[in-house]
């Protein structure tokens, strides 16, 4: 799997929007960029991943750079509750073999009153 | 709740003791995979089971670890002789096999701790 990189720590203030970046310059072509988050003690919890196109669903919107070497998380109205560590993966996916997840040390994002 | 689940949720024990924890996944989810989480550090895979058939081990996966799917459903993960470096949470994944999409879907995990 590709590696990524990702910023440590990010804030943001409630109620706006976080964006949270991701670079993955040794992207295969045959492999997604994945977004999970993981809230203090709890497991980590599937957001949205994409292979080329945008992707938007009811809890995030993902932008992927046209030549695929970054991404873009972005959270349109953050609140307290989406307080989290953010793991950007990439793994080849629907494989007939299955593949595991490689995390990284993840973004830590706080939002602020 | 239709999720992955875990037991139990936390387990204190001795060094040296046996301990085994469980995962049910999500149902008709074919793949289930262990992963290992330490304070700080983003999961790391252990192993992965498609079906029945454990189809990878992650040189993680010491001699003292097993891991069983005896009918393709539910899981077990053995530590046996446990050390304080295996304190840890000990994370389940279910997904489903292709062709629609093969996400995964984590449990709650078991927190260890070895005193």
């Amino acid at each position: 799997d590709a590696k990524t990189t990702q910023p440590t720590s990010m804030d943001c203030a409630e109620g706006r929007a976080a964006n949270l970046p991701c670079n993955h310059s040794t992207i295969s072509g045959n492999e997604y960029v994945y977004w999970y988050r993981q809230i203090h003690s709890q497991g980590p919890q599937y957001i949205i991943h994409g292979l080329k196109n945008n992707e938007t669903n009811e809890m995030a919107s993902l932008i992927i750079t046209e030549d695929r070497k970054s991404s873009t998380l972005i959270l349109p109205h953050a609140t307290l509750r989406d307080t989290a560590v953010y793991y950007c993966i990439v793994r080849v996916a629907l494989s007939s073999s299955g593949d595991k997840l490689t995390f990284g040390t993840g973004t830590r994002l706080a939002v602020r009153p | 709740d239709t999720g992955v689940s875990q037991d139990p949720r936390h387990k204190i024990t001795k060094r040296g003791q046996n301990v085994t924890f469980r995962c049910d996944p999500i149902s008709e989810h074919n793949r289930l995979y262990w992963y290992r989480q330490t304070l700080g550090q983003g999961p790391e895979f252990l192993t992965y089971f498609q079906n029945e058939a454990q189809l990878e081990k992650s040189r993680l996966l010491s001699d003292r670890f097993s891991a069983e799917r005896p009918k393709g459903s539910f899981s077990t993960l053995e530590i046996q002789r446990t050390e304080q470096g295996d304190s840890a949470m000990y994370l389940c994944a279910s997904s489903p096999r292709p062709p629609t999409t093969d996400t995964q879907y984590f449990g709650p995990g078991t927190r260890l701790t070895v005193l």
